[in-house]
């Protein structure tokens, strides 16, 4: 089955710095890599999210990249604000067909920024 | 519509005792998904329902774990004589097929077995 590793677990940047969250991922049929955050206590969210047809995908401050070759991608979060402190969550999956969608994720990263 | 819903939000029961755990879906989601996450752990799959497919049990840790999905909507997750080690919150997930994959979590139940 699918395995996802997710580096670092814990990050801490200043106000303002970047982020940068690394996942890799073992199944080659993966073809749909979500981020998602969760705040404390809360439910994970879909922040953004690339299929394997595309390299890249930008949403104002967040980006996220995809090596379909090497089987890794990566979460860019620019100008970092004091609420973007959460764990981040990466996953992959295969979609469309007769699969079932099923995410397999990363362990989380905790994200602190300081003001 | 409403999103995900489960409840109870939180579960503290006794060594040895049963529990359930419900989950209601967005209306028309046909997939649904459980999933543990214990403290500083990501997210561990359980179980998928599909319509009225045979459920994917694959992540079921143990067979004190099982879970039903009646008339395709409300899911319950049962724990029949409970461990300490299942202490975790349970979050439920549901995704509308042929969408763009994203799945929509519900809120959790944090289940304290004493």
């Amino acid at each position: 089955g699918e395995n996802v590793e997710q580096h670092p677990s814990t990050l801490s940047v200043q106000e303002g710095d970047s982020a940068v969250i690394k996942c890799t991922y073992s199944d080659s049929a993966s073809n749909y890599f979500p981020w998602y955050k969760q705040e404390l206590g809360k439910r994970p969210q879909l922040i953004i999210d690339i299929r394997s047809n595309v390299g890249e995908k930008k949403d104002q401050r967040i980006a996220v990249t995809l090596n379909k070759t090497a089987k890794h991608f990566s979460l860019h979060i620019t100008e970092t604000q004091p609420e973007d402190s959460a764990v981040y969550f990466c996953a992959a999956s295969m979609i469309g067909g007769g699969s079932n969608y099923k995410l397999t994720f990363g362990k989380g990263t905790l994200l602190t920024v300081n003001p | 519509g409403a999103g995900v819903s489960q409840s109870p939000s939180n579960k503290v029961t006794e060594k040895g005792k049963d529990v359930e755990l419900r989950c209601d879906p967005i209306s028309g989601h046909t997939a649904l998904y459980w999933y543990r996450q214990s403290l500083g752990q990501g997210l561990e799959f359980l179980i998928y329902f599909q319509g009225n497919s045979a459920p994917d049990k694959s992540g079921l840790p143990s067979d004190r774990f099982s879970a039903e999905r009646t008339g395709g909507s409300v899911s319950t997750l049962t724990i029949q004589r409970t461990q300490q080690e299942d202490s975790a919150v349970y979050l439920c997930a549901t995704l509308q097929r042929g969408g763009r994959g994203e799945q929509f979590f519900g809120p959790g139940t944090r289940l304290t077995v004493l």
